[in-house]
C-alpha cells in the first residue's frame, strides 16, 4: 500500500502562496492522489485530486511530477481561514472491490497575519 | 443537501455501557465509512459499507459493529465500551469508492 510522507509543520504568510510538497515514492499507477484538510476538528474538507495530470480547482492546484513519487498542493493566496492541517493521501483499490485512503499524520499550516 | 451528518456530537460513556452513532448522507452515495481519529494522528479506518445491507473490516474494526440496512444510514455499535475506544468518530460517504465526504464527528469518552 502506497503511503505518503509529508513536513510536519509549515508557516506561510498571508496572502502569499502556500506550497505543501508530499512523497508518495511507493504509489502505484493506478493509485490517484488526494489532498484533504482538517481544520481544528472539523471533518477533513476535500480539496482536490489527481492521477498524474495537473489539476486545479477554486480552492488549490496540484502539481503531480512526471515519475508520479512526489506531489505539491498549491494554494495561491493564502488566508488566514486556511490554517489547518493537510493530509496528502494515496487511493488505492482494495480487495473487497472499493478504494481505501491511508491517512498519515499531514502537515500543520499556519497561515501569519 | 446536508451532506454527511453524525448524531450525537458528543458522548460521555462509563466503561461496559454501550452505544450506538448514527450516520446518514442525503447525497445517494452507495459506499459509507467509520473512522476513528486519536491525538496527534490521521484517521483510520474501522469499517465500511459498499452498499445497503453489506459491511467489511477495516483496519481497527475491533470491539465495533456496523450495520446499513438503509442506503443513507450507517450505524457504528459499541457493545461494551472501553477507556481505548475513546476518540473521535468520523463518518464519511462516497459514490462509488471515489471521492469521500466526511461528517463533522463525534466526540466519544469512555470513563
Amino acid at each position: 500500500d502506497a503511503k505518503t510522507t509529508q513536513p510536519t509543520s509549515m508557516d506561510c504568510a498571508e496572502g502569499r502562496a502556500a506550497n505543501l510538497p508530499c512523497n508518495h515514492s511507493t504509489i502505484s499507477g493506478n493509485e490517484y492522489v488526494y489532498w484533504y484538510r482538517q481544520i481544528h476538528s472539523q471533518g477533513p474538507q476535500y480539496i482536490i485530486h489527481g492521477l498524474k495530470n495537473n489539476e486545479t480547482n477554486e480552492m488549490a492546484s496540484l502539481i503531480i511530477t512526471e515519475d508520479r513519487k512526489s506531489s505539491t498542493l498549491i494554494l495561491p493566496h493564502a488566508t488566514l481561514r486556511d490554517t489547518a492541517v493537510y493530509y496528502c493521501i494515496v487511493r488505492f483499490p482494495s480487495t473487497s472491490g472499493t478504494y481505501k485512503y491511508i491517512f498519515g499524520t499531514g502537515t500543520r499550516l499556519k497561515v501569519l497575519a | 443537501n446536508a451532506g454527511v451528518t453524525q448524531t450525537p456530537k458528543f458522548r460521555v460513556l462509563k466503561t461496559g455501557q454501550s452505544m450506538t452513532l448514527l450516520c446518514a448522507q442525503d447525497m445517494n452515495h452507495e459506499y459509507m465509512y467509520w473512522y476513528r481519529q486519536d491525538p496527534g494522528m490521521g484517521l483510520r479506518l474501522i469499517h465500511y459499507s459498499v452498499g445497503e445491507g453489506t459491511t467489511a473490516k477495516g483496519e481497527v474494526p475491533d470491539g465495533y459493529n456496523v450495520s446499513r440496512l438503509k442506503k443513507q444510514n450507517f450505524l457504528l455499535g459499541l457493545e461494551s465500551a472501553a477507556p481505548s475506544q475513546t476518540s473521535v468518530y468520523f463518518c464519511a460517504s462516497s459514490y462509488w469508492g471515489d471521492t469521500q465526504y466526511f461528517g463533522p464527528g463525534t466526540r466519544l469518552t469512555v470513563l
